[in-house]
C-alpha cells in the first residue's frame, strides 16, 4: 500500500514560475526522500531529509519536512521546461528500509 | 557508465510464459530493492536483498515471483505462469548500507503481457 500522497497530483506552469508540490504520510519515520521520474525512465533521487531536520536546499530545490502534522513539500524555484517529470515522495520507516511511494505529482513546465 | 543497469528494457510476452529480468546495481553498493510501477502509480516495494541474503518480501510478491542474488552482485526476478496482471514496469535500485542513504534506480524494464 502506498503510505505518501502528493497534493496536486498534476500541475502546469510557466517557465520561470516556482512550482511547490506536497506530500502527506501516515507513520512515523527516519527519513523522507523525493524522486524525479522522466517519461519511461527509472527514477532520479533529489533530496534526503531526516526526521530531525526542518529543511534542506539543493539547488534550486528546497524541501520542508513537518513531522508533526506528517506533511513535506518539495519547492522547485525559477522552473525550467527540462523539469517537466513526476516527482514522488518516499518514506522509510527506518534507516534502509525499503521506500514507500506516493502517487507522485505530474508536473508540466511550459516554455 | 556505472550506474543501476537493467535488462531487457521491454519484454512482451504471452500470458502463462515464465519471465526473468536482470539487474545490476552499482557495485560497491550491498544492499539490492526489486519494485513495481504501474501507470500513473509510484513504485511499489517486491523484495530487497543485502549483500546474498533476502532481507524482506512484500506481500505482493506472490508464489509464482522468485528473486535472487546468488553472489551479491547481479539479481534476477523471475516470473512464473505470467498474468495479465503482471503487466508493469519492473524498477531495480541499489544502496550504500549505512542508515538513510538514498536508492539508485535502473532505468527499469517493461513488461508486456499479451
Amino acid at each position: 500500500s502506498q503510505q505518501g500522497e502528493e497534493d496536486p497530483q498534476a500541475l502546469s506552469i510557466q517557465e520561470g514560475e516556482n512550482a511547490t508540490m506536497n506530500c502527506s504520510y501516515k507513520t512515523s519515520i527516519n527519513n523522507l526522500q523525493w524522486y524525479r521520474q522522466n517519461s519511461g525512465r527509472g527514477l532520479v533521487h533529489l533530496i534526503l531529509i531526516r526526521s530531525n531536520e526542518r529543511e534542506k536546499h539543493s539547488g534550486r530545490l528546497r524541501v520542508t519536512l513537518d513531522t508533526s502534522k506528517k506533511s513535506s513539500s518539495l519547492l522547485i524555484t525559477a522552473s525550467r521546461a527540462a523539469d517537466t517529470a513526476s516527482y514522488f515522495c518516499a518514506t522509510a520507516i527506518s534507516g534502509n528500509t525499503p521506500l514507500v511511494f506516493g502517487k507522485g505529482t505530474r508536473l508540466s513546465v511550459i516554455a | 557508465d556505472t550506474g543501476v543497469s537493467q535488462n531487457p528494457r521491454h519484454k512482451i510476452t504471452k500470458r502463462g510464459q515464465n519471465v526473468t529480468f536482470r539487474c545490476d546495481p552499482i557495485s560497491e553498493h550491498n544492499r539490492l530493492y526489486w519494485y513495481r510501477q504501474t501507470l500513473g502509480q509510484g513504485p511499489e516495494f517486491l523484495t530487497y536483498f543485502q549483500n546474498e541474503a533476502q532481507l524482506e518480501k512484500s506481500r505482493l510478491l506472490s508464489d509464482r515471483f522468485s528473486a535472487e542474488r546468488p553472489k551479491g552482485s547481479f539479481s534476477t526476478l523471475e516470473i512464473q505462469r505470467t498474468e495479465q496482471g503482471d503487466s508493469a514496469m519492473y524498477l531495480c535500485a541499489s544502496s550504500l548500507d549505512q542508515g538513510g542513504q538514498p536508492q539508485h534506480f535502473g532505468d527499469g524494464t517493461r513488461l508486456s503481457i499479451l
